[in-house]
């Protein structure tokens, strides 16, 4: 089963609006870490954003936000005021703490920016 | 420099070529990854030493062959690779995954690799 799910292939958003990008999780570990990177077209991986499953409020990094519902296993990420360098892949990812040294990745999103 | 840095950038071989990845990291951590990342595939682990010592290998074909040297420096070593190994390699480093905080990991640009 997959561990961590992003059915977003592709999304646009208008310069200036925002826009949520989807990811479910599959874990039995109470324990467990949620990430967001960004992959631009020069293929760098660029760490967004992190929520603890023991978190009790919503993670929040500048105009990123991550919508944290665990009864869901759901953590979108949510980035407000879109910009024309926000185009790129947004890969979600998952680390559980009982098998610490791994970090599941999403297939990704593909976010297309209009101007 | 700073971050992380790998080189080459690109990089195209022959199946019977005999060829090195390399992976250098400038922020003091401890834990250094190599991951494969496949055309419409999720980002694949492939090895992870912490303090110099592998601890993770994800059933990965010997035709790979990773090497720590010391903390700073992950080499990965290709030899009889097959044309499906073509991908982007992205090495990564973190804080040690067992100091207990959220330890994200700090990506290098990766290695675009051509296998012919």
């Amino acid at each position: 089963a997959q561990k961590i799910t992003q059915t977003q292939p592709g999304m646009f958003v208008q310069e200036k609006e925002a826009v949520t990008l989807d990811c479910t999780y599959d874990t039995s570990d109470p324990s467990y870490g949620l990430f967001w990177y960004k992959q631009p077209s020069s293929g760098e991986m660029i760490f967004l954003i992190y929520q603890g499953s023991y978190d009790q409020q919503n993670a929040t990094e500048g105009r990123y936000s991550l919508n944290f519902q665990k009864a869901r296993k759901s953590a979108n990420l949510v980035i407000s005021a879109s910009q024309l360098g926000d185009s790129a892949m947004y890969f979600c990812a998952m680390r559980e703490m009982d098998s610490s040294y791994k970090l599941i990745f999403g297939s990704g999103t593909r976010l297309l920016v209009r101007p | 420099e700073t971050g992380v840095t790998q080189t080459p950038r690109h990089l195209v071989m022959g199946m019977t070529n005999k060829k090195s990845l390399k992976c250098e990291q400038h922020l003091g951590h401890n834990a250094m990854y190599w991951y494969k990342q496949s055309a419409k595939k999720p980002l694949e682990l492939m090895f992870v030493y912490n303090f110099k010592e592998q601890t993770e290998n994800n059933s990965v074909p010997s035709r790979f062959s990773p090497e720590c040297p010391n903390s700073s420096h992950l080499f990965l070593h290709l030899h009889t690779l097959q044309p499906e190994d073509s991908a982007l390699y992205l090495c990564a480093s973190s804080q040690s995954p067992t100091s207990g905080d959220h330890n994200e990991q700090f990506f290098g640009p990766g290695t675009r690799l051509t296998v012919l």
